[in-house]
């Protein structure tokens, strides 16, 4: 199916490990973005990448890792979680067309780190 | 970096007028978005307003913007039970892809 998906869903992982969230799209968009979802502080930008094998650091990045081989794939690394990263990341993507840049969201990956 | 600044809570009865207001602190912003984010799903481009404009109406949506106040707001009228959601600000940095999201404002619809 085209869009945006995310992968897992939920995540439930100990403090330590590490931890990787899956981003694919299918529209072939240049953007693609990760965010993460706290209460009181809406949306902050992780790490956000303008095409493959180009990636730049967000308002966030510390204790994140990503890479973008593959236009269509992005995905987010957690080197050791800690429970400051118990949180809901949402993955998106835009065409990057001029300055019009409407973001398309996957469905979200809530991780529990305990 | 960008500041954006909403309410977090609006509680409004079912058919009343509902207005979420925001405001930034970049001047140079393009275009400013409205993502709306339904319960257990990712958000979704609801309207937007390019910063050379001042209004911009949409359906029972409306968008007005004062650039010397820095302050956007978003009119939803006749509110619906379906119109429960989070809606967040979000205006673009002038010439990059890069959005600045609001702390979002959870419309609750009364019936």
């Amino acid at each position: 199916d085209a869009g945006i998906t995310q992968s897992p869903r939920y995540k439930i992982t100990e403090t330590g490990r590490q931890v990787t969230l899956m981003c694919h799209q299918t529209w072939s968009h240049s953007y693609m973005f990760w965010y993460r979802q706290d209460l009181g502080h809406g949306l902050r930008l992780i790490y956000y990448s303008a095409a493959a094998d180009i990636t730049d650091k967000g308002e966030v990045p510390d204790g994140y890792v990503v890479s973008r081989s593959k236009t269509e794939n992005f995905p987010l690394t957690l080197e050791s979680a800690t429970r400051s990263q118990t949180s809901v990341y949402f993955c998106a993507s835009s065409a990057g067309q001029g300055n019009y840049n409407e973001q398309f969201f996957g469905p979200g990956t809530r991780l529990t780190v305990l | 970096g960008e500041d954006v600044e909403q309410s977090l809570f609006l509680s409004v009865r079912e058919g009343d007028s509902s207005v979420i207001n925001c405001t930034y602190t970049d001047s140079s912003s393009t275009y400013l978005y409205w993502y709306k984010q339904e319960p257990g799903a990712g958000l979704q481009l609801l309207t937007y307003i390019f910063s050379n404009m001042d209004m911009k109406q949409d359906q029972r949506l409306t968008v007005l913007l004062n650039k010397k106040d820095k302050h956007l707001s978003l009119r939803i009228a006749d509110t619906q039970t379906g119109d429960s959601a989070i809606y967040f600000c979000a205006p673009a940095q002038g010439g990059y892809q890069k959005v600045t999201f609001g702390t979002g404002t959870k419309l609750q619809v009364i019936p």
